[in-house]
């Protein structure tokens, strides 16, 4: 069975600072991994996505994940924090089957 | 381009009353389907899915059933609510085969009273 963990329910960073925000995952074959974003009573938008092309992947609105599988990781990173990346991220495991186990989530809060 | 689309956006229902959620998919042919559930404060509980019209599968026992009378519609009733299916519902479609990512509809916020 597959599965994720997301270290940190809450980051909190200044505007301007980097983000990081921490994925480890479980899965008995190569997995396919996912960062959504959630703003507030909306559905979840696909930030990027790793699928063994690469292990360096980059998304949308300046985000980027690195796949390393020696630390069963894939962290999500940003260079430079701004207000509007005030929201919920998941990360995602898939095992190419009808099964996205997703994590709890973290709230990441931009200080002004 | 393919869109997806939930209705009602917002249910306020009482305990015992009945529920249809409707999600319909737009670009696209034979997608498959996902019902989330996604408790206050917790991640996503996947609740059903379907790879074709008719087949159903349920991954959570409970007080909901789903049906997809049509290729690009998705259903989520309920024929008596409890209080604890209060939530917020996610439709998500995906191509067959692929690269497996999901793509989620705007939700439904459902209050049971």
């Amino acid at each position: 069975a597959q599965s994720v963990t997301q270290l940190g329910s809450h980051v909190s960073v200044s505007e301007g600072a980097l983000v990081l925000l921490r994925c480890n995952y479980s899965s008995s074959v190569p997995p396919y991994l996912f960062w959504y974003v959630q703003y507030p009573n909306q559905g979840l938008q696909l930030l990027l996505k790793y699928t063994s092309a690469a292990t360096l992947v980059k998304g949308i609105n300046g985000f980027e994940a690195e796949f390393k599988k020696s630390e069963t990781s894939f962290h999500l990173t940003k260079p430079s924090a701004h207000m509007s990346d005030a929201a919920e991220y998941f990360c995602a495991v898939s095992d190419g089957n009808n099964d996205m186990r997703f994590g709890a989530g973290t709230r990441l809060t931009v200080k002004p | 381009s393919q869109t997806i689309h939930q209705w009602p956006a917002t249910l306020v229902q009482p305990v015992g009353s009945p529920l249809s959620l409707e999600c319909t998919v737009e670009g696209t042919s034979n997608p498959n389907l996902y019902w989330y559930r996604q408790a206050a404060g917790r991640g996503l509980q996947l609740l059903f899915y379907s790879v074709g019209i008719g087949q159903i599968s349920s991954e959570v026992p409970q007080n909901l059933s789903a049906s997809r009378p049509q290729d690009r519609q998705f259903i989520l009733s309920s024929k008596k609510l409890l209080l604890s299916d209060s939530g917020f519902y996610l439709c998500a479609w995906r191509r067959t085969g692929g690269t497996y990512e999901q793509y989620f509809g705007p939700g439904t916020r459902l209050t049971v009273t």
